[in-house]
């Protein structure tokens, strides 16, 4: 069974507006950590945020910021003011503590700026 | 800088010939590894949990003879792809785990195409 799931496949805006990325997880755990990571057309791995299951504090990073909800098991992202630089695919991944280190990803979600 | 190195990042090779990846950890000393399979537009699926000192950990549908998994110290893994077909053309990516912190490093990945 999928474990985490974006259900968006692709998100196209034009630069400055927002941008919500959707991540619905699934885990009978109760100790788990959420991650996000930026794929570029290069291919590698970006690390934006990581967090574990006991802090639902909402957290900004610039124009990121993350909105953790346990109780709909999501943990969405978003990109305020957008810029072309954030054209890239966005994974949402779970990583369960019996298995610490092995990262369950999301399919991803394609967001396109344009100009 | 980079905490955990690949090589190559990009490889063409002809079908029926074996290919090697290496993933470093250049910071520390990493008893585990992982090596993630992503073909082209879709996600990223963990195929192999490598210990140092012994034998790999194989994900479910992961043959273990075709995907060759070394860890002979604490700083390197290998994956070698035996027998490459094209539909072994893939993004190989490892990471470690590891560090003080317990933090998960991603490789920048490597490009395998087979002709």
């Amino acid at each position: 069974a999928q474990k985490v799931t974006q259900a968006q496949t692709e998100i196209s805006v034009v630069e400055k507006e927002d941008v919500t990325l959707d991540c619905v997880y699934e885990t009978r755990d109760t100790t788990y950590y959420l991650f996000w990571y930026k794929q570029p057309p290069s291919g590698e791995l970006v690390f934006l945020i990581r967090r574990n299951s006991f802090d639902e504090q909402n957290e900004i990073s610039g124009r990121y910021s993350w909105n953790f909800q346990k109780s709909t098991s999501s943990f969405n992202f978003t990109i305020t003011a957008s810029q072309v630089v954030d054209s890239a695919v966005y994974f949402c991944a779970l990583s369960e503590v019996d298995s610490w280190g092995k990262l369950q990803f999301g399919a991803g979600t394609q967001v396109v700026v344009t100009p | 800088g980079a905490v955990v190195s690949q090589h190559p990042s990009r490889v063409i090779c002809k079908s029926g010939t074996s290919v090697k990846i290496e993933c470093r950890s250049l910071d520390f000393q990493a008893t585990t590894m992982f090596w993630y399979r992503q073909f082209p537009k879709q996600s990223l699926m963990l195929m192999a949990t490598s210990n140092e000192g012994s034998k790999a950990t194989y994900e479910q549908g992961v043959e273990k003879d075709k995907f060759l998994i070394n860890h002979a110290s604490l700083t390197l893994s290998t994956l070698t792809v035996t027998s490459a077909h094209p539909e072994d053309s893939s993004f190989y990516i490892c990471s470690v785990f590891g560090g003080r912190t317990g933090e998960l490093f991603f490789g920048e990945g490597s490009r395998l195409t087979v002709l």
